[in-house]
């Protein structure tokens, strides 16, 4: 069945940086383009970035943009998102979740179970 | 603009209907999808594309749209639907992704 296991997370200062990984298994990882997206506590969900299947096509949200790089290792089965630059507003659980292409939309149907980070000083 | 709006709070009794809406300019170009998540865990997808349904989800979940809304029907709302839930869709550009607020469901 397919699994995502995020990892990496902790406490780090404000400024430090930090990256997650988030190990894929039970499905082809290279068919599929893989996101981030984390929650605040007590906070709504928001999209972080997506990486595209080969490596290409990333995007990233405007908050993160510049600061954060998602990236990923087909040989591995690992999706990466180094944080640089970290804030005390990156502080949230952080999601991987892969994106199906079906039809004209892309859902996020997998997701894994999170890692926390927090920014304090 | 790259928001998708949903209201912060919707009840429901037990057994009734309930639609749940999310409105954004991007939902005139693309389709939105739905999650409920409940608290401590992750995120589960039970609507996409026009009016899909994953594997598991119970039919009364349905989707629909107009214009530049979109929305989450549940029909005969049970208890264990009582979550927080959100919609979400690709931005302007078609590149990147957005989430609406949430709204949390609350079923009496």
């Amino acid at each position: 069945q397919v699994q995502l296991m995020e990892s990496g997370g902790g406490v780090v200062q404000p400024g430090r940086s930090l990256r997650l990984s988030c190990a894929a298994s039970g499905f082809t990882f290279t068919n599929y383009a893989m996101h981030w997206v984390r929650q605040a506590p007590g906070k709504g969900l928001e999209w972080v970035a997506v990486v595209g299947f080969d490596g290409s096509n990333n995007y990233y949200a405007d908050s993160v943009k510049g600061r954060f790089t998602i990236s990923r290792d087909n040989s591995r089965n690992t999706l990466y998102l180094q944080m640089n630059s970290l804030r005390v507003e990156d502080a949230a659980v952080y999601f991987c979740a892969r994106e199906e292409i079906v039809g004209p939309t892309t859902p996020l149907h997998y997701w894994g179970q999170g890692t926390l980070v927090a920014v304090s000083s | 603009s790259s928001e998708l709006t949903q209201d912060p709070a919707v009840s429901v009794a037990l057994g009734q209907t309930v639609r749940i809406t999310c409105q954004g300019d991007s939902l005139g170009r693309f389709y939105a999808n739905w999650y409920r998540q409940k608290p401590g865990q992750a995120p589960i997808l039970v609507i996409y594309g026009e009016n899909n349904r994953p594997s598991g989800i119970p039919d009364r979940f349905s989707g629909s749209s107009s214009g530049n809304t979109a929305s989450l029907t549940i029909s005969g709302a049970q208890a264990e639907d009582e979550a927080d839930y959100y919609c979400n869709s690709r931005d302007s550009s078609g590149n990147r992704r957005v989430f609406g607020g949430g709204t949390k469901l609350t079923v009496l």
